[in-house]
C-alpha cells in the first residue's frame, strides 16, 4: 500500500483569494502524480499527471508543481472562483507488478470558495 | 467522447438484498476498478480486474464480489446489502500506465 496524504482536509477561501495545498507521497521509486478534481454531483476529473521533478503544469487558473526527491507536490489556484468548489484529489500509481494500473488516492482536500 | 456510465445514480435497496452495481467504458481500457467514497476517509478501493474474468481485491472487499465476463462491463455485487454498505460507488477505467476515467457516481442507500 502507498501512504499518499493530502492537507488540509477542507479549506475555506473568499472569491478572488488564492490557495494552494499539498500532496504528499513516498519518494522512493517514483513513477508518476496525478491530481484530479471532483466536484459535488460530477465524476472525478483529471487535471495532471506528473513524472518528472521539478515538472510544473498550468490549466487555466490551476497549477501544480512536483518535487519527486522530498515526495510532494503543491496544487494552487489563483484567484478562486466559486466553480472551483470542489474535492482536489491526488494520486501515486504503484510501479511493478499486477497493481501496476492501481492509483492509491489521498483523502482529497475539500475546497470552498464563498462569494 | 470517451465515457464510463453507471447503471444507477441513486439507489435504495433493503438489508439482506443482493445488489448490482453495473459499469460500462467504451475505451476498450483493459483495467477497471469499483471504489466506494464515504466522509472523511477518501476513495477505498474494493475490487479492481486488469483483464476479463480477471478480478483482484482491493482494500475492502469484505461482503462484495465482482464480474467481468466482456472487457466493457465490471459489475460489482453486494451479496447480501447491509447498511454498512450505504455509500457512494464510484467505476473506473484505465489503460495501464494512464490515469482514471470515472463515472458519475452510484449513491447507494440501504435501508
Amino acid at each position: 500500500i502507498l501512504n499518499v496524504e493530502q492537507s488540509p482536509q477542507s479549506l475555506h477561501v473568499q472569491e478572488g483569494d488564492s490557495t494552494n495545498f499539498t500532496c504528499s507521497f513516498p519518494s522512493s521509486n517514483f513513477y508518476a502524480l496525478h491530481w484530479y478534481r471532483w466536484e459535488t454531483a460530477k465524476s472525478p476529473e483529471a487535471l495532471f499527471v506528473m513524472t518528472l521533478n521539478g515538472d510544473e503544469k498550468k490549466k487555466g487558473r490551476i497549477s501544480a508543481t512536483l518535487n519527486t526527491k522530498e515526495g510532494y507536490s503543491y496544487l494552487y489556484i489563483k484567484g478562486s472562483q466559486p466553480e472551483d468548489s470542489a474535492t482536489y484529489l491526488c494520486a501515486q500509481p504503484r510501479t511493478g507488478g499486477s497493481t501496476l494500473g492501481r492509483l492509491y488516492f489521498g483523502r482529497g482536500t475539500q475546497l470552498t470558495v464563498w462569494p | 467522447d470517451v465515457k464510463v456510465t453507471q447503471s444507477s445514480r441513486y439507489l435504495v435497496k433493503r438489508t439482506g438484498e443482493k445488489v448490482f452495481l453495473e459499469c460500462v467504458q467504451d475505451m476498450d481500457h483493459e483495467n477497471m476498478f469499483w471504489y466506494r467514497q464515504d466522509p472523511g476517509l477518501g476513495l477505498r478501493l474494493i475490487y479492481f480486474s486488469y483483464d476479463v474474468k480477471m478480478k483482484e481485491k482491493g482494500d475492502i472487499p469484505e461482503g462484495y464480489s465482482v464480474s467481468r465476463e466482456k472487457k466493457e462491463r465490471f459489475s460489482l455485487i453486494l451479496e447480501s446489502a447491509s447498511t454498512n454498505q450505504t455509500s457512494m460507488y464510484l467505476c473506473a477505467s484505465s489503460l495501464t500506465n494512464y490515469g482514471y476515467t470515472f463515472g458519475s457516481g452510484t449513491r447507494l442507500t440501504v435501508v
